[in-house]
């Protein structure tokens, strides 16, 4: 069966500081990848999504990045954070047929003081 | 371009009552459409999903929703609210090619008053 993970669960980072989430799927290939983020009392803001390794896509210009090193690893970086990136990071996968939805990670809730 | 509206952000029922959340899309075409839950602190779990089959589809936890069509919906019910039902509630809805990323509504929490 697939499954996905992502680390860490919590995050506490000051201003300035780097980032690095990562997100990785287990038995499957080639998913469709994406990276939502959650802010306190708003709804899902899709980042970034990827087809395959190598591409990404990004839908927010934002201080974030991301990157697909490897077919099942998806993560999600900053050179350096802000207040503003405070929220709740959440990992997707899907084969890619739309009638199937998406799986999503537990989440990450990064804190940036 | 898709969207999706989810009327009420927040919507509060006694235990036992009736669950109606809202969702309206807007599509050229009949899309495929899907109903996620989240728990505090934790990823969002599919409840249920439209795909073309039966318009009356049936999900987990004794959720579920009807595809209208001519009213462009897709709400969620439940007949008889548990505490255990409270979380958020988002509608998405995605094209037939899969090429774009589902779209999302805003979300509803949703509260259960004992």
């Amino acid at each position: 069966s697939q499954t996905i993970h992502q680390w860490p669960a919590t995050l506490v980072q000051p201003v300035g500081s780097p980032l690095s989430l990562e997100c990785t799927v287990e038995g499957t290939s080639n998913p469709n990848l994406y990276w939502y983020r959650q802010a306190a009392g708003r709804g899902l803001q899709l980042l970034f999504y990827s087809v395959g390794i190598g591409q990404i896509s990004s839908e927010v210009p934002q201080n974030l990045s991301a990157s697909r090193p490897q077919d099942r690893q998806f993560i999600l970086s900053s050179k350096k954070l802000l207040l503003s990136d405070s929220g709740f990071y959440l990992c997707a996968w899907t084969w890619g047929q739309p009638e199937g939805g998406y799986t999503f990670g537990s989440g990450t809730r990064l804190t940036v003081v | 371009a898709q969207s999706v509206t989810q009327l009420g952000s927040h919507v509060s029922v006694s235990e036992g009552a009736l669950v109606l959340l809202r969702c309206n899309y807007s599509s050229s075409v009949p899309p495929y459409l899907f109903w996620y839950v989240q728990y505090p602190n934790q990823g969002l779990q599919l409840l249920l999903k439209y795909t073309s089959a039966a318009t009356l589809v049936k999900g987990i936890n004794g959720f579920e929703a009807e595809f209208k069509k001519s009213e462009t919906s897709f709400h969620l019910t439940k007949p008889s609210a548990h505490m255990s039902d409270a979380a958020e509630y988002f509608c998405a809805v995605s094209d037939l090619s899969g090429n774009t990323p589902l779209v999302f509504g805003k979300g509803t929490r949703l509260s259960v008053i004992a």
